[in-house]
């Protein structure tokens, strides 16, 4: 069974800094690896998504980076800003155990927030 | 574009009855609709997948008789929550895959439900 997790659990910084934020998985044979922030109360919004094939991707002050082999993954923010205040999902796509090729098996996230 | 509307998003029911919740595809046709549930400060867990036209499919130790799915039509389906009980008490979110991005998912924002 996939299982994913999220380190910290909880990151408190003030802004401006940069950030980094840990994902682990424990099946490797995954399709792909994505990054969603959640607002309270809200749904997802997908931020970052990477392919198994990939190494890492970019989207403006974001960048993911993905190590297959290890079962990690990073989501790196630059000069953070308060309205980066969320949690930070990962899930992961696919795997040996039997999950279909549209499931996504979510670890538990990160409260991120961003001190002014 | 892409958008899943999801009502209501927040509810509040009595112990015993039942709670419908409804998620639209706006711009999009969602032949596919995924239904998670996510409990305090807990990753998002898949409840069940349903298939325009077709019967769900409901993951492990969800109670299909309790968690009713319809997906009636290409833009609309509905879970409901019957004979609820304070422990369905939880965010419900769905999600469709995302037409135009491959792997890609779009999320309803969810309902918060309460059961007293």
């Amino acid at each position: 069974k996939q299982e994913v997790t999220q380190i910290p659990a909880a990151l408190s910084v003030p802004e401006g800094e940069n950030l980094v934020l840990n994902c682990s998985f424990t099946d490797s044979a995954i399709y792909n690896l994505q990054w969603f922030r959640q607002d309270p109360g809200k749904g997802l919004t997908s931020l970052l998504l990477i392919q198994s094939s990939q190494r890492e991707q970019t989207s403006g002050r974001l960048n993911a980076s993905l190590d297959k082999s290890s079962g990690r993954s990073t989501l790196y923010i630059a000069a953070s800003q308060p309205g980066d205040s969320a949690t930070y999902l990962c899930a992961v796509q696919g795997g040996h155990s039997g999950a279909g090729s549209y499931q996504l098996t979510f670890g538990k996230g990160t409260k991120l927030s961003v001190i002014p | 574009g892409a958008v899943v509307s999801q009502h209501p998003s927040r509810v509040i029911c009595k112990s015993g009855t039942s709670v419908k919740i409804e998620c639209r595809s706006l711009d999009f046709q969602a032949t596919t609709m995924f239904w998670y549930r996510q409990f305090p400060k807990q990753s998002l867990m898949l409840m069940a997948t349903s298939n325009e036209g077709s019967k769900a499919t409901y993951e492990q130790g969800v109670e299909k008789d309790k968690f009713l799915i319809n997906h009636a039509s290409l833009t609309l389906s509905t879970l409901t929550v019957t004979s609820a009980h304070p422990e369905d008490s939880s965010f419900y979110i769905c999600s469709a895959p995302h037409p135009l991005q491959t792997y890609g998912y779009t999320f309803g924002s969810g309902t918060r439900l309460t059961v007293v």
